[in-house]
């Protein structure tokens, strides 16, 4: 199994609906991160856990929510999609146990129609 | 504002030969420097993780060096194989837990 999973691998959404990107890691890093990857523009974060109740926005928080369920779990929500939050989604973690690098999931593939 | 730029944007090489990415940085304060690969429509792999103390990392064919003086970190490639054809992204941490990537270099090995 990967170490940090999402789900789903690729989603396609209308415009107005709420969708979920789920994350799970099995590394027990205490840090978790969402970024947005567009073409031309890199990665962006979204948002960032240090733990369950420690909850930060990053540079493009706007239009997205986070929930930090338990220490393995980050998810995403668009409340409601529109069509620019179309974009390669990554989940991350990292920790003092891996000297703060970085290990990213697979991603998810979303397309808001 | 903190810029990385990687150089060449796009590289193609023949399968064999050893080849050096490269990565320029303004701010020298960071915590670490982190070398990745994507495959297109893929995930980021983590290949070589740098921390601030150090000058170089190995793995395999792979050696990630660190000059913070210059703002500068390459990633040498030794004996280039067809499955090296990616694009190869370093990202800074400078601790303020967001990475800051780099433009990216796309990689292209011809077999």
């Amino acid at each position: 199994d990967a170490d940090v999973t999402q789900t789903p691998r690729n989603r396609i959404t209308k415009t107005g609906k709420r969708i979920m990107l789920e994350c799970s890691q099995t590394k027990g890093h205490d840090r978790m991160y969402w970024y947005r990857q567009d073409p031309g523009l890199g990665l962006r974060l979204i948002y960032y856990s240090f733990d369950v109740k420690d909850i930060n926005k990053g540079e493009i928080s706007d239009g997205y929510s986070v929930s930090r369920q338990a220490q393995a779990k980050f998810s995403l929500s668009l409340e409601s999609a529109i069509p620019n939050q179309t974009a390669l989604y990554f989940c991350a973690t990292s920790d003092w146990t891996d000297n703060y690098g970085y290990t990213f999931g697979s991603g998810t593939r979303l397309t808001v129609v | 504002k903190q810029e990385v730029t990687q150089i060449p944007a796009a590289l193609s090489v023949p399968e064999g030969e050893n080849l050096v990415l490269n990565c320029s940085f303004t701010d020298s304060a960071i915590y670490n420097l982190q070398w990745f690969r994507q495959d297109p429509g893929k995930g980021l792999t983590s290949l070589l993780l740098i921390q601030s103390s150090q000058r170089e990392q190995t793995s395999g064919r792979l050696n990630a060096s660190l000059d913070k003086s210059s703002g500068r970190s390459t990633l040498y490639i030794a004996a280039s194989q067809p499955g090296d054809s990616a694009t190869y992204l370093c990202a800074l941490n400078f601790g303020n837990e967001k990475l800051t990537f780099g433009t990216g270099t796309r990689l292209t090995i011809i077999p």
